[in-house]
């Protein structure tokens, strides 16, 4: 399988406690993003990176979260101390090219 | 504010028939156009895309229109197959405006019925 790999896919964790999620674009994608989707909503970009650099940030990324992408290759995304409104899918997508991007199955979280 | 809107949550149609679902959008900025389907405990998957300078793409059974004037586009699914229920999202970007970010409405659940 050539896709979006994320890891882990499913992960419950309770309030205050940190958790990382990993994802491994597609090969040679040099464009990695990550969404956010909560129940009823789409998608929410929340970062993106060209390479290592963390080139475009939202709003929705508070302080508690941080995401890196060390090599340009895979990125890990932390969540601490942890609320229940994380509780979310939160999504990696990657692309060559700009604005069409190819997103991984997620990572559900829920924060109990 | 929701910039891109997808005012119908859910669309039923009858296998063989024509789907279409409809996007409307407010920021003029906007010049990229992007369709996304997703089935349940799935990431996104792209169907499709569109550029403002085009009014319309077509690839196989999918279709979308785009209509600047109106801010509105739509997708077109002929003929609609039992496969194709899932929910579908439209999506929206400003690449003159150095984002990268996509804007995405809320979805809207398609079911086709054999």
């Amino acid at each position: 399988d050539t896709g979006v790999s994320q890891d882990p896919r499913h992960k419950i964790t309770k309030r205050g406690q940190n958790v990382t999620f990993r994802c491994d674009p597609i090969s040679e994608h040099n464009r990695l993003y990550w969404y956010r989707q909560t129940l009823g909503q789409g998608p929410e970009f929340l970062t993106y990176f060209q390479n290592e650099a963390q080139l475009e940030k939202s709003r929705l990324l508070s302080d508690r979260f941080s995401a890196e992408r060390p090599k340009g290759s895979f990125s890990t995304l932390e969540i601490q101390r942890t609320e229940q409104g994380d509780s979310a899918m939160y999504l990696c997508a990657s692309s060559l090219v700009a604005h069409t991007i190819y997103f991984g199955e997620g990572s559900w979280l829920t924060v109990v | 504010d929701q910039q891109v809107k997808q005012n119908s949550p859910s669309l039923s149609v009858q296998e063989g028939r024509i789907s279409i679902l409809n996007c409307d959008y407010t920021n003029s900025m906007f010049d990229y156009f992007l369709w996304y389907k997703k089935y349940p405990a799935e990431g996104p998957t792209f169907l499709i895309s569109i550029s403002s300078i085009k009014d319309k793409n077509e690839d196989g059974r999918f279709t979308v229109f785009l209509n600047k004037s109106a801010k509105h586009l739509s997708l077109h699914i002929v003929p609609s197959q039992p496969g194709d229920s899932a929910v579908y999202f439209c999506a929206a970007s400003e690449p003159q405006g150095g984002s990268e970010k996509l804007v995405f409405g809320k979805g809207t659940k398609l079911t086709v019925n054999p």
